[in-house]
């Protein structure tokens, strides 16, 4: 199974910041990697598939990068609609595995 | 609109079975993969099952091989995960996703709750 791992586990920010959650894969898993954005009492939303294309109707302050190992999710203007749980899922190889997840709160 | 309606979930005691149903509406449901993902309170994702469009391919976590078995009914437009043998562990609230580009989850269900207890 490939571990998917993420930092930091949880971050405090402000209106208008930015912030960055990064990914690392086990092992190499090409751009077989998505992200999904969870919030409380609501199921995951796709905000990123294949390590970098938007999904249709997200907002253009989230991107993503990053092949191989290592990737990243970026919100470049917090807005208060975003404080929520980031999960980023590998889909290289069956069993699926999901991060930890990202806690992004109000500083 | 595009939907998934899960349904099923409940209170079951350790050892005992249940089937969950995930229906599907608003897109051609034998065009898509799809899976099932659980969340225990408080924790983060897991994903648990995989069917292609055909039910020619499925794929389980070892957390429940042996134990769930997808399936899925094209002509119905319905997913289900029969799940025997329960234990205190497979209490989650359990969602069914909807396969998209490059094996990503783009539309899920709003969930459906199982309790396993005595």
């Amino acid at each position: 199974d490939i571990q998917m791992t993420q930092s930091p586990s949880s971050v405090s920010a402000s209106i208008g910041d930015r912030v960055t959650i990064t990914c690392r894969a086990r092992q190499g898993i090409s751009s077989w990697l998505a992200w999904y954005q969870q919030k409380p009492g609501k199921a995951p939303n796709l905000l990123i598939y294949a390590a970098s294309s938007l999904q249709s109707g997200v907002p253009s302050r989230f991107s993503g990068s990053g092949s191989g190992t290592d990737f990243t999710l970026s919100i470049s203007s917090l807005q208060p609609e975003d404080f929520a749980t980031y999960y980023c899922q590998q889909a290289n190889s069956f069993p699926f595995t999901f991060g930890p997840g990202t806690k992004v709160d109000i500083k | 609109e595009v939907q998934l309606v899960e349904s099923g979930g409940g209170l079951v005691q350790p050892g005992n079975s249940l089937r969950l149903s995930c229906a599907a509406s608003g897109f051609t449901f034998s065009s898509y993969n799809m899976n099932w993902v659980r969340q225990a309170p408080g924790k983060g994702l897991e994903w648990l099952s995989y069917i292609s469009s055909s039910s020619s391919t499925i794929y389980y976590a070892d957390s429940v091989k042996g134990r769930f078995t997808i399936s899925r009914d094209n002509a119905k437009s319905a997913l289900y995960l029969q799940m025997n043998s329960l234990k205190a562990e497979d209490t989650a609230v359990y969602y069914c996703a909807r396969g998209y580009s490059s094996s990503s989850m783009d539309v899920w269900g709003q969930g459906t709750t199982v309790t396993v207890s005595s």
